[in-house]
């Protein structure tokens, strides 16, 4: 079974400061995952996904994550938070190969950016 | 369309009303997903459609839910008989190709979502 957990309800982070949401899958094949951003009023926005070339990918709005199969792991990094990041960001697994389409989403991550 | 758009964006209805939601995805786009959000929680699958075949509906939580996609483009998800447990916000997506096709995970773009309070 797939299943995705993000450790953090709530992270506050200071604007300039890094920003590290962490995010643990568990499937029984290398899965595609993805990471997205929902802003208050918006649409659920793609900020990256990783399917199964490079482990480092870079997103949007300089966002990137680093996939880490031995931990299970799709943690989520930016060097510099900006305020415009206050936001939820929800981690996705996408189980593998042909017959599947579901998006498996984490309960989310609500990202306060702090002035 | 530049972007998935739902309609209504917020809906207000009496328990035992029916009510209708709309998605019109991108142009184009082959898949079409339905998913429930609860407050504080993130998205749950409902349904899915390949063209206007409704490929998966083990989503949907009873017969009062379904949905239906007649021309391959614009989907409708009906309630009926709605019960104040239906209150949620219900998203759609689109994506251009299904994971059958590519193999891999297709990136799914979403709409702005319906909130549905029901009372």
């Amino acid at each position: 079974a797939q299943s995705v957990t993000q450790l953090d309800s709530h992270v506050s982070v200071s604007e300039g400061t890094p920003v590290l949401l962490r995010c643990n899958y568990s499937s029984s094949y290398s899965p595609s995952l993805f990471w997205y951003v929902q802003h208050p009023n918006k649409g659920l926005q793609l900020l990256l996904k990783y399917t199964s070339a490079a482990t480092l990918v870079k997103g949007i709005n300089g966002f990137e994550a680093e996939f880490k199969k031995s931990e299970t792991s799709f943690h989520l990094t930016k060097p510099s938070a900006h305020m415009s990041d206050a936001a939820e960001y929800f981690c996705v697994v996408s189980p593998p190969r042909y017959g599947t389409y579901k998006y498996i989403f984490g309960t989310g991550t609500r990202l306060k950016v702090l002035a | 369309g530049a972007g998935v758009s739902q309609s209504p964006r917020y809906k207000v209805t009496k328990r035992g009303q029916d009510v209708a939601l709309r998605c019109d995805p991108i142009s184009g786009h082959v898949s079409l997903y339905w998913y429930r959000q609860a407050l504080g929680q993130g998205p749950e699958f409902l349904t899915y459609f390949n063209y206007e075949a409704q490929q998966d509906k083990s989503g949907l939580p009873n017969d009062r839910f379904s949905a239906e996609r007649p021309e391959g483009s614009i989907s409708t998800l009906t309630i009926q008989r709605t019960e104040q447990r239906d209150s949620a916000m219900y998203r759609c997506a689109s994506s251009l190709y299904n994971v059958i096709v590519t193999g891999e995970g297709e990136t799914q773009y979403f709409g702005p979502g319906t909130r549905l309070l029901v009372l």
